[in-house]
């Protein structure tokens, strides 16, 4: 069936080290792909997508480009903050948005 | 001005007891949700609504019951509750008629405990 798999954390990096979360899903046709934020204590929030292949969703600083080829969505960021310790979720729309298990990232000052 | 909004944030009550949990956007969207969350941030859908009408309904014991008054509201009522639902109950809304949609906009969360 469709589903969404990122990898598992909590993944731990330093203030300013290169991100990458990694996630792939399994899906019918080319779904939209997203990058959904919960920091703490707060509800999810987008914080990118991309709608078809090869489209690139960013923000924040954030990159994640749609990979029709090996059905990935790979969040990046080339210089992490305190600020980005939060979940992230990768997540696709079928019929209804299917979320990824989460990844906890903390950054260390 | 919060888009959705859900009561209580907090909520500890016993098991077998019945409880509800409130949310409204002012977002005019046309679709809300629940999801459940549970303690290890794991996220699942319970419900969907589009336009007041029952559009998904996961695998979710009929203890559960959504209710939609009107598309700015959907409210959650749990009877018999149970340790196992203790978990953070998150509200969220989209605008479905739009083609690259797909954007939810989520509460704040509420809190559930059951002793």
């Amino acid at each position: 069936g469709n589903s969404v798999t990122q990898m598992e954390g909590p993944v731990t990096l330093s203030e300013e080290a290169f991100l990458t979360i990694n996630c792939t899903y399994t899906a019918t046709g080319y779904p939209s792909l997203f990058w959904y934020v919960q920091y703490p204590g707060e509800g999810l929030q987008l914080l990118l997508k991309a709608t078809k292949a090869d489209d690139k969703g960013s923000n924040k600083g954030f990159e994640a480009t749609y990979r029709k080829e090996t059905t990935s969505f790979h969040l990046e960021k080339g210089s992490v903050q305190v600020s980005d310790s939060a979940v992230y979720f990768c997540a696709f729309r079928d019929d209804k948005i299917i979320f990824g298990k989460g990844t906890r990232l903390h950054i260390l000052p | 001005d919060t888009a959705v909004s859900q009561t209580p944030k907090y909520l500890v009550t016993q098991m077998g007891n019945d409880k509800s949990i409130k949310c409204e956007q002012n977002l005019g969207h046309d679709t809300m949700y629940w999801y459940k969350q549970d303690s290890k941030k794991f996220l699942k859908i319970m419900f969907s609504y589009n336009n007041k009408e029952l559009i998904i309904n996961e695998t979710v014991p009929n203890r559960f019951s959504p209710k939609s008054p009107d598309k700015a509201h959907l409210n959650l009522h749990i009877n018999s509750l149970e340790l196992g639902d203790s978990a953070v109950y998150f509200c969220a809304s989209s605008q479905e008629d739009l083609a690259d949609t797909g954007e939810l906009f989520f509460g704040e969360g509420s809190r559930l405990t059951v002793l």
